[in-house]
């Protein structure tokens, strides 16, 4: 049962142009989403993240937009670079005190940036 | 900064086979996690610890032990290798604050294979 799910295992984008990437949930009790990079060889590297009471979060080219009454994100990177060609995780955290340890990963999408 | 540290970073091991997967982080943080990646599944929750002497299970704990003695330490232990087990396995970390805005810090991962 994924609670969490990224239905495009990659996306090829032009340098210069818009790469949104998207991801879907399941769990009404998640309350936090939170966006991870990942290089070959290393580990995930956090990004961008969005709490449930917000439906935008900005930071420099990332953007994160969500959707509560569809329970879905999506990233948007723009302008796209070579530099970001990476695998992108959407996780998602529940709601309550304890849950800083608990995040649940989509599966992940291959973005190539093409120069 | 090390940051997370994970030894070894490979191992290969013959089923049946015990060893421990070493987790260090200098940052003083409470929270600590361990997540396996297989492909396209992303990163699932094995065990996680809120503190020193406190641990609980994730979505897929059967065949791995943790403990957690020190703040800095939270190695992961198999049993009883199974080749189920190959995978990528990633240790994290995070501080225990009022809110959701610190994200987990990861280490570069251990790739284990079991023949």
């Amino acid at each position: 049962d994924q609670q969490v799910k990224q239905n495009s295992p990659s996306l090829s984008v032009q340098e210069g142009r818009i790469s949104i990437l998207n991801c879907d949930y399941t769990n009404s009790m998640f309350d936090y989403f939170l966006w991870y990079k990942k290089y070959p060889a290393e580990g995930p590297t956090f990004l961008i993240s969005i709490s449930s009471i917000k439906d935008k979060n900005e930071d420099g080219r990332f953007t994160v937009f969500l959707n509560k009454s569809a329970k879905h994100l999506s990233l948007h990177i723009v302008p796209s670079q070579p530099g970001d060609s990476a695998v992108y995780f959407c996780a998602a955290l529940p709601a309550g005190g304890t849950s800083y340890g608990k995040l649940t990963f989509g599966q992940g999408t291959i973005l190539t940036v093409h120069p | 900064n090390a940051g997370v540290t994970q030894t070894p970073k490979f191992q290969v091991l013959k089923t049946g086979q015990s060893m421990t997967l070493q987790c260090a982080q200098d940052m003083n943080h409470e929270y600590m996690s361990w997540y396996r990646q297989d492909p396209g599944m992303g990163l699932r929750l094995i065990h996680y610890s809120v503190g020193a002497g406190i641990t609980d299970q994730g979505e897929v704990p059967n065949g791995y032990n943790v403990s957690r003695s020190t703040t800095e330490d939270f190695p992961l232990r198999l049993l009883s290798a199974a080749p189920s087990q190959t995978s990528v396995y990633f240790c994290a970390s995070s501080p225990r604050t009022g809110t959701k805005n610190q994200p987990q810090h990861f280490g570069d991962g251990t790739r284990l294979s079991i023949l």
